[in-house]
């Protein structure tokens, strides 16, 4: 699972697709944030190409998934609380319950 | 959703075993029990899983009390790599939802 880019620091108002991509022909992608103390929070989900579910904080965010292996998250508006580091994990199906994680994108707005 | 305590850290010496404890007493029948970790400046990886039965991996092993309301990830031989947050999460049979990772185990090794 690859995320780029690693590290972004945007202006409050500023838009940012974060990419994520996966080689392991994966139905299951997901979007995390992980802050201290708050643990990893959902923000979007997919379970196929051009399906999105809504996970626990989807406000501020839209999700793009064109092709299998990749989902994009966007930031269409970039504000101070949406600083954090964002997670992709991808899962095979609904059997093994076994997600992957991506190395992670570390996001300063300022 | 069934929860899991954690202690919040545990030392360890390099080429010792480590035991890291968890409690999850309101888990269901249904649910797995998944232990994952973070090294720094990395996502979670995925490091064993079981339902009632203990399980050994090249990483780890899991043993899962007979009542299911504990479990316990054990490092055979711990090394400087394994430092890392532990995390302990429950999982429902046939789930494609969100893990809820809580504040894990701070596992330091020294050498």
């Amino acid at each position: 699972v690859t995320q780029t880019p690693k590290f972004q620091v945007l202006k409050t108002g500023q838009s940012m697709t974060l990419q994520c991509t996966q080689d392991m022909n994966h139905n299951y992608m997901y979007w995390y944030r992980q802050d201290p103390g708050l643990g990893l929070r959902l923000i979007y989900f997919s379970y196929d190409v051009k399906m999105k579910e809504k996970g626990d904080i989807p406000e501020g965010y839209s999700v793009s998934r064109e092709k299998k292996e990749r989902f994009s998250l966007i930031l269409e508006s970039a504000s101070t609380n949406q600083t954090s580091m964002y997670l992709c994990a991808t899962q095979q199906g609904t059997g093994k319950n076994i997600q992957y994680f991506g190395a992670g994108t570390r996001l300063s707005v300022l | 959703d069934a929860k899991t305590t954690q202690p919040n850290s545990m030392e360890s010496n390099e080429e010792e075993p480590v035991h890291l404890p968890c409690n999850h007493s309101t888990i269901s029948g249904t649910d797995y029990i998944h232990w994952y970790r973070q090294l720094p400046s990395q996502g979670p990886e995925y490091v064993i899983h079981g339902l009632t039965s203990n399980v050994n991996n090249r990483m780890a092993s899991l043993a899962i009390a007979e009542d299911r309301k504990s479990s316990t990830l054990i490092l055979h031989r711990a090394t400087l790599r394994d430092a890392a947050v532990y995390y302990c999460i429950l999982t429902a049979t046939d789930s494609w939802g969100k893990l809820q990772f809580g504040a894990g185990t701070q596992v330091v090794v020294t050498p």
